[in-house]
């Protein structure tokens, strides 16, 4: 069936750090692939996503690709803040309305 | 716009007991969900709809019931709770596969 895997946590990182979280994916067909950001005491809220091959989602300075050739959808940002301090999702969907969801990645940023 | 509100915020249940999860959203959506997310495991589809009068089973949908008489509401019921069953739960709208999806700001739940 259809899965997510990526990074395990945590992660902390020193403010104006690069952040990398891994993301891979099982699927089959073609199916639309999210990031979802959950900041603590709340729900959770998209962040960014990427619905075909070779698209590349952006939000608040993070960014994603969709890679068909390596299943993957890696979220990068090159200098985090303080405020990025969350648990970060990688998500699926497949030719349905159902998300997929990895195990999440807690990253806390420091001062 | 509200959004999807969920109630309670935090509920104790005992061991037997039963009780429902209120989720209302005021979008239109035609698809609700609902997820539990425990450490470790991300979120996992219990039971999701895809409009008024259609129900089906998500991924771990043993030991909960859903309806869905209406648009706005999407209401989860455990019928005995178990210690098993804490969690925290989230339910979630859209209007497609392709959009976002919403969550409600969750439920923490515990059975002792």
């Amino acid at each position: 069936g259809d899965s997510v895997t990526q990074m395990e946590g945590p992660v902390t990182l020193s403010e104006e750090a690069c952040l990398t979280i891994n993301c891979t994916y099982t699927a089959t067909g073609y199916p639309s692939l999210f990031w979802y950001v959950q900041y603590p005491g709340e729900g959770l809220q998209l962040l960014l996503k990427a619905t075909k091959a070779d698209d590349k989602g952006s939000n608040k300075g993070f960014e994603a690709t969709y890679r068909k050739e390596t299943t993957s959808f890696h979220l990068e940002k090159g200098s985090v803040q303080v405020s990025d301090s969350a648990v970060y999702f990688c998500a699926l969907s497949p030719n349905d309305y159902k998300l997929s969801f990895g195990a999440g990645t807690t990253v806390t940023v420091r001062a | 716009n509200a959004g999807v509100t969920q109630t309670p915020k935090f509920q104790v249940l005992k061991t037997g007991q039963s009780m429902t999860l209120q989720c209302a959203q005021d979008m239109n959506h035609e698809y609700m969900s609902w997820y539990r997310q425990d450490p470790g495991m991300g979120l996992r589809l219990i039971h999701y709809s895809v409009g008024a009068g259609i129900t089906d089973q998500g991924e771990v949908p043993n030991g909960y019931n859903v309806s869905r008489s209406t648009t706005e509401d999407f209401p989860l019921r455990l019928l005995s709770a178990a210690p098993s069953q804490t969690s925290v739960y989230f339910c979630a709208s859209s209007y497609s596969r392709d959009r976002e999806a919403f969550f409600g700001q969750g439920t923490r739940l515990t059975v002792v």
